[in-house]
């Protein structure tokens, strides 16, 4: 159980156009999901809180226009780097936050979306 | 400074045990966490703690949690080549569920 799943897994894309990453979680419903950008050996930064039904909560100095969250349903969360540029490319990876089953309020993560901007 | 803290590296032999350290700052913390990362992949859950507990024991895996000293440790034993990982604490700032990671501790396991 609690499995999260991103998609895709890679992409790679031209400057200025619009990419679309995806994050399910496939087993439980998750009514607040989180985005993390990683840099290469380095922690993750938190990006965003994605709330189902709600505005997304950007973290300080994330630019909410360039990073678009959309979480339309308890199982979908999407982020959308817009008009991408090559500083843009990193490795971005979601939690799903399932405070239901088990007895920990516990965060599952996706797989990661490796992202590359030309 | 940060809010957590982990050394960056540590090597050990395979079938040596490995302990991985934390600190953390934020005493109100309820839970925290050990996450695995492999190379190219997301963050796989480990195991959790309580903050009310001092230890949980999970097969190969023993977390111990000193409060006072804001000190969480991860202990792994008969560590195997496929333990080589970057391992992950976080805490749980009772923040909606965010999560405070640590600059993770990337793990070397020799043959």
């Amino acid at each position: 159980g609690a499995v999260v799943s991103q998609h895709p897994s890679r992409v790679i894309c031209k400057s200025g156009t619009s990419v679309k990453i995806e994050c399910r979680s496939l087993d439980f419903q998750a009514t607040t999901m989180f985005w993390y950008r990683q840099f290469p050996k380095k922690s993750l930064m938190l990006m965003a809180t994605s709330n189902e039904g709600s505005k997304a909560t950007y973290e300080q100095g994330v630019e909410k226009d360039k990073f678009l969250i959309n979480h339309a349903s308890l199982t979908l969360s999407t982020l959308t780097v817009t008009s991408a540029h090559p500083e843009d490319s990193s490795f971005y990876i979601c939690s799903a936050r399932d405070i239901w089953t088990g007895s920990a309020d516990t965060q599952y993560f996706g797989p990661g979306t490796r992202l590359t901007v030309l | 400074g940060e809010d957590v803290e982990q050394s960056l590296f540590l090597s050990v032999r395979e079938g040596d045990s490995s302990v991985i350290n934390c600190t953390y700052t934020d005493s109100s913390s309820t839970y925290l966490y050990w996450y695995k990362q492999e190379p190219g992949a997301g963050l796989q859950l480990l195991t959790y703690i309580f903050s009310n507990m001092d230890m949980k024991q999970d097969q190969r895996l023993t977390v111990l949690l000193n409060k006072k000293d804001k000190h969480l440790s991860l202990r792994i034993a008969d560590t195997q080549t496929g333990d080589s990982a970057i391992y992950f604490c976080a805490e749980n700032k009772n923040q909606g569920g965010k999560l405070i990671f640590g600059q993770g501790t990337e793990l070397s396991v020799k043959p």
